[in-house]
């Protein structure tokens, strides 16, 4: 799997927006970006994922820049409940791999 | 849908005994994972199966280490002769499997088995 770069951290204010930066400049054509969080003393939650288009669900916003060499999680309205680690992974469309490369992730702290 | 189980939650052992974790996935899915996390670390990957074949093994997942899914639904991981080392949060994942697309495939994580090797 191509190599993804993240802020080791970052912190926001309650009930504002939160842009969360990854880049990977090395990405190929066929990795999808998928964004999982890990909540204090629990397993990662996958958040969401795209190819090429932005990407909107319940939860949060994926803009791709559109040489897909970088991508921004958007947290529309950050809760004391978003502080978590935030891991940016690069995922091959085809293939047999199944497992999830993981790296350090930034950890995001929402202040009240 | 009861989302992934683990079992125990915790458990504190000592070094040189052999432990045993469970986890139930999710019914429907057929991928199974397991990840070991260490603190300040993302998770990594040890091994994952499609029903009840092995097909993938970590150059992590030592010799001391085994792990099944007998029936292609709960698996154990089985770690012998435990070292301080292997103290950790041990990871379980299932997903749907997406018929040779990984890229869209999710993974659903169990709360984790918190291993203390004394």
């Amino acid at each position: 799997d191509a190599k993804t770069t993240q802020p080791n951290s970052m912190e926001s204010n309650e009930e504002e927006p939160v842009h969360l930066p990854c880049n990977h400049s090395t990405i190929s054509g066929t990795d999808y970006i998928h964004w999982y969080r890990q909540l204090p003393s629990q397993g990662p939650e996958y958040v969401i994922h795209g190819l090429t288009s932005n990407v909107n669900n319940r939860m949060a916003s994926l803009a791709i820049a559109e040489d897909r060499k970088s991508s921004t999680l958007i947290l529309h309205r950050a809760t004391l409940r978003d502080a978590a680690v935030y891991y940016c992974i690069l995922r091959l469309y085809g293939g047999s791999q199944g497992n999830l490369i993981f790296g350090k992730g930034t950890k995001l702290s929402v202040k009240p | 849908d009861t989302g992934v189980s683990q079992d125990p939650r915790h458990k504190i052992t000592k070094r040189g005994q052999n432990v045993t974790f469970r986890c139930d996935p999710i019914s429907e899915h057929n991928r199974l994972y397991w990840y070991r996390q260490t603190l300040g670390q993302g998770p990594e990957f040890l091994t994952y199966f499609q029903n009840e074949a092995q097909l993938e093994k970590s150059r992590l997942l030592s010799d001391r280490f085994s792990a099944e899914r007998p029936k292609g639904s709960f698996s154990t991981l089985e770690i012998q002769r435990t070292e301080q080392g292997d103290s950790a949060m041990y990871l379980c994942a299932s997903s749907r499997g997406t018929s040779g697309r990984p890229g869209e495939d999710t993974q659903y994580f169990g709360p984790g088995t918190r291993l203390t090797v004394l």
